[in-house]
């Protein structure tokens, strides 16, 4: 089976600090896209950023940053300079090749952004 | 403009009803998702469709049925079956090329 774990339920960081959610999975499969979803009060998913695991380097967007482990199967988000905006549920999630696109979800971080 | 639309965004039904969950995309995507979220919980997946007129069961399929007749249309039925019916549901598509899938805003079921 293949899981994802996110070990953190709820942090918090202040405005312009940095904070780095933890994301952990397993599966059997070589090749798999990861993902950091992020849902604000809206409920709205947005896409935050993705890897493909072939990769070795890690993929940023603008603030937003991952480290990817493939032997530990660790897949950390790393925000910069927290804004207010940032607060919102962050999921982590994991798809394999080959297999219809599902995405396997971790149970979620709750963060806050705090002024 | 092109999107996902999901309606309507609060539904609420009697217990023992069964209720039909709509979801519609511009996007031209093949692939289409419906995922289940509970509070504390991750999205799970209720059925997907990768193509017209096909679809398969996804982790948590038992009580609720769908049909893919028309490549923008994926409406899934949430029947009388399904134990604890009370949930947000969520559509999402996908191109098929990159995996990367688009979420509509959501419907929040409440059965009573």
């Amino acid at each position: 089976a293949q899981t994802v774990t996110q070990s953190q339920p709820e942090m918090s960081v202040q405005e312009a600090e940095t904070v780095t959610l933890s994301c952990t999975y397993d599966t059997s499969e070589n090749n798999y896209y990861l993902f950091w979803y992020k849902q604000p009060p809206s409920r709205q998913m947005i896409l935050v950023i993705r890897q493909e695991a072939y990769k070795q380097q890690n993929a940023t967007e603008n603030r937003f940053s991952v480290n990817f482990q493939k032997a530990a199967k660790s897949f950390s988000l790393k925000i910069s300079d927290s804004q207010l905006g940032d607060t919102a549920m962050y999921f982590c999630a994991l798809t394999p090749y080959n297999q219809g696109g599902k995405l396997i979800f971790g149970q979620g971080t709750e963060l806050s952004v705090k002024p | 403009d092109g999107g996902i639309t999901q309606s309507p965004k609060y539904l609420f039904r009697k217990e023992g009803q069964n209720v039909t969950l709509s979801c519609e995309q511009n996007l031209n995507h093949d692939a289409m998702y419906w995922y289940r979220q509970d509070p504390g919980q991750g999205l799970r997946l209720i059925y997907y469709s990768q193509i017209v007129n096909d679809f398969q069961k996804g982790d948590i399929a038992e009580g609720y049925s769908v049909s893919r007749e028309k490549k923008e249309s994926f409406p899934l039925t949430v029947t009388s079956a399904q134990k604890n019916p009370t949930a947000f549901y969520l559509c999402a598509t996908a191109t098929g090329n990159d995996y990367e899938q688009y979420f509509g805003p959501g419907t929040r079921l409440t059965v009573t």
